[in-house]
């Protein structure tokens, strides 16, 4: 299968900061991922679409200003969570397919703690 | 709206017993996804259905696809101890919406 990572995949950050997440995929190029977040003990939750060389599609109810997606190239996708606040604090996965499966393969995710 | 229900929320079983989880959708489904994911780790695929009423097996989890393409179930025979972990449904091919998800836990 392909293989997707994540960085960093912790993170511990003051209120107001701003943190970068990168989501990569390693073997194979992807023009679309997801981005998801899962707060403790609940399922994941769309939060967008990141979108190769064209904005990304943000779910209805996610700050698209605060969630910041950047698309930059096929095998690279980074969320911005901007002026970060406890309420933040989440796991934060992102997920890449290609034509060859019919599944999305997921990162490891970053756990994002503010305080 | 757009959810997969998925029951029960939480199991806890002896090893040995067996595990089943259920999924329904309002509308019918294309197809629906089944993930596992691990306390602490990320979801994994374990497979896909498509079809109507398709049944399919991997080693001691069996999957269903309803006739009508609106439910699905996942079934775990003789539960081990490396079975723990949540279990999701999830419709969409790409773009995944997924069930609440059953926490799977065992006694040894």
């Amino acid at each position: 299968g392909a293989v997707v990572s994540q960085h960093p995949s912790r993170v511990i950050c003051k209120s107001g900061t701003s943190v970068k997440i990168e989501c990569r995929s390693l073997d194979f190029q992807a023009t679309t991922m997801f981005w998801y977040r899962q707060f403790p003990k609940q399922s994941l939750m769309l939060m967008a679409t990141s979108n190769e060389g064209s904005k990304a599609t943000y779910e209805q109810g996610v700050e698209k200003d605060k969630f910041l997606i950047n698309h930059a190239s096929l095998t690279l996708s980074t969320l911005t969570v901007t002026s970060a606040h406890p309420e933040d604090s989440s796991f934060y996965i992102c997920s890449a397919g290609t034509t060859a499966y019919n599944e999305q393969f997921f990162g490891p995710g970053t756990r994002l703690t503010v305080l | 709206g757009q959810q997969v229900m998925q029951i029960p929320q939480y199991q806890h079983v002896q090893e040995g017993e067996d595990f089943t989880t259920y999924c329904n959708s309002s509308t019918t489904l294309s197809n629906i996804q089944w993930y596992k994911q691990r306390p602490g780790g990320h979801p994994v695929f374990l497979i896909q259905l498509v079809k109507s009423g398709e049944v399919k097996k991997q080693k001691r989890l069996t999957f269903q696809f309803g006739e009508a393409k609106k439910n699905s179930s996942l079934h775990i025979t003789a539960t081990q101890t490396t079975d723990v972990g949540t279990y999701f449904c999830a419709k969409g091919a790409q773009k995944l919406v997924f069930g609440q998800g059953t926490r799977l836990t065992i006694n040894p």
